[in-house]
């Protein structure tokens, strides 16, 4: 059964500074890993998107990397802000049909 | 891009009603999909809405508790039917605009019911 897992589940930080959430998968094969942003009571928000060659890609504030080798990648906050408390999820899409699989999601909450 | 809108937004809904969320789209899709987001959970997808036919649904979802319509290639409903509590969920629309891998997946800002 092809299993997404995030970690860690929750994490409290202070505004202005760095965080990092991780993401393990099994889903074989591959194709692509998407991060979402999902505030509550709201639909999940596409951050970024990984295909099996590319190894980080950024928006804005948020930088995604990808090891399609090791199954794992990252999602990194930089200078967080009080909007970017949410729920962060990992969402890993196999080659074989258009599922997806879900992680459990990381929630952040950010501190002034 | 696409934008999703749903309704409703939110409504609580009492034990043993059905209620009906309808998903519309900006631009023809060709994949639409109904997950449910119970609380603290991920999204789980119900079903695959087809256009001119009838819903795939994913195993533990039936067509007679969550009905599907999808008469054209911007709109679906889902009906939530003979609700109880443990219906009390987000429920999101999703669209894939071509379905290609690496093509982004938009999501609707969810209805969320409460069944009391």
């Amino acid at each position: 059964k092809n299993q997404v897992e995030q970690s860690p589940q929750s994490l409290i930080i202070l505004e202005g500074k760095n965080c990092t959430l991780q993401c393990n998968y099994t889903v074989s094969p591959f194709s692509n890993l998407r991060w979402y942003k999902q505030d509550t009571g709201r639909g999940p928000v596409s951050l970024t998107i990984m295909t099996f060659s590319e190894n980080t890609k950024s928006n804005g504030r948020y930088t995604a990397t990808l090891d399609a080798d090791t199954k794992q990648s990252s999602l990194h906050i930089t200078a967080s802000q009080l909007s970017d408390s949410a729920s962060y999820i990992c969402v890993v899409s196999g080659s074989n049909d258009y599922k997806l699989s879900f992680g459990a999601g990381t929630t952040v909450t950010v501190r002034a | 891009s696409a934008v999703i809108s749903q309704k409703p937004s939110r409504d609580i809904c009492q034990r043993g009603t059905s209620l009906t969320i309808q998903c519309q789209v900006d631009s023809q899709v060709t994949m639409m999909f109904w997950y449910r987001q119970q609380p603290g959970q991920s999204l789980t997808l119900i079903a695959t809405a087809n256009q001119g036919s009838e819903a795939t649904y994913e195993s533990g979802f039936v067509i007679d508790k969550f009905p599907i319509s999808r008469p054209n290639l911007t709109f679906s409903t889902l009906t939530v039917s003979n609700m109880s509590p443990e219906d009390s969920s987000i429920y999101l629309c999703s669209v894939d605009g071509t379905g290609v891998a690496g093509n982004t997946i938009y999501f609707g800002e969810g209805s969320w019911l409460t069944v009391v």
